[in-house]
């Protein structure tokens, strides 16, 4: 079975450039997130989707992030202008989602540095 | 307000001893648990988890305990081996709400020979 798939791997950019992160869950899985982890730090949840609606974005920077999946499969991930603060790992990661008390299964992440 | 808690950012344990990884949460609403390990250059892999109707969950060399009434949760790998060396990751979530989970900040284990 194919893992949670992410690109780009690494991403360097300079502050106020835009960003954008894609995600493939897995097939399947109604329930997608993303998450932010900055170096030291636990992943932070920014947004998780079920099916193709927002669930839950109380931790997404709306100002400069913005998340979207079309048609309930894959999703991007878009900063606009980012800061050096956003640079960190960021993780997307699927579950089945409409069982309660599912793990979820992450990808490999995306490094972001701004500099 | 850092609601899972993981106190000791790293554990240092002998080949073949017990690796006791500890986890502290403050929201009593939680009621399920999980323990993700994470290798660099990888996304977090699922390791084990136990629902807050138990007070133990054992696969293999894991075993995780609850103590709900201490909202303390402990991570055991027994015997520890060189490639058990990882960040494990405490989360949490509230059942009847979503899936959403709250992680811990990490404990990173070395196992060494």
């Amino acid at each position: 079975e194919a893992g949670v798939a992410q690109s780009p791997r690494y991403k360097i950019i300079e502050k106020r450039q835009s960003v954008a992160f894609w995600c493939n869950p897995i097939s399947g899985h109604a329930t997608l997130y993303w998450y932010q982890q900055i170096l030291g730090q636990g992943p932070k949840l920014l947004i998780q989707f079920q099916n193709n609606g927002v669930v839950d974005d109380s931790q997404l920077p709306k100002d400069r992030f913005s998340a979207e999946r079309l048609k309930g499969v894959d999703s991007t991930l878009k900063i606009q202008p980012a800061k050096l603060e956003d640079s960190a790992v960021y993780l997307c990661a699927s579950s089945l989602g409409v069982i309660k008390n599912t793990e979820a299964f992450f990808g490999q992440g995306t490094r972001l540095t701004v500099v | 307000d850092q609601q899972v808690k993981q106190n000791s950012p790293s554990l240092s344990v002998q080949e073949g001893r017990i690796s006791i990884l500890n986890c502290d949460y403050t929201n009593s609403m939680f009621d399920y648990f999980l323990w993700y390990k994470k290798y660099p250059a990888e996304g977090p892999t699922f390791l084990i988890s136990i629902s807050s109707i138990k007070d133990k969950n054992e696969d293999g060399r894991f075993t995780v305990f609850l103590n709900k009434s201490a909202k303390h949760l402990s991570l055991h790998i027994v015997p520890s081996q060189p490639g058990d060396s990882a960040v494990y990751f405490c989360a949490a979530s509230v059942s009847y709400n979503t899936d959403k989970l709250i992680f811990g900040t990490g404990t990173r284990l070395q196992v060494f020979p």
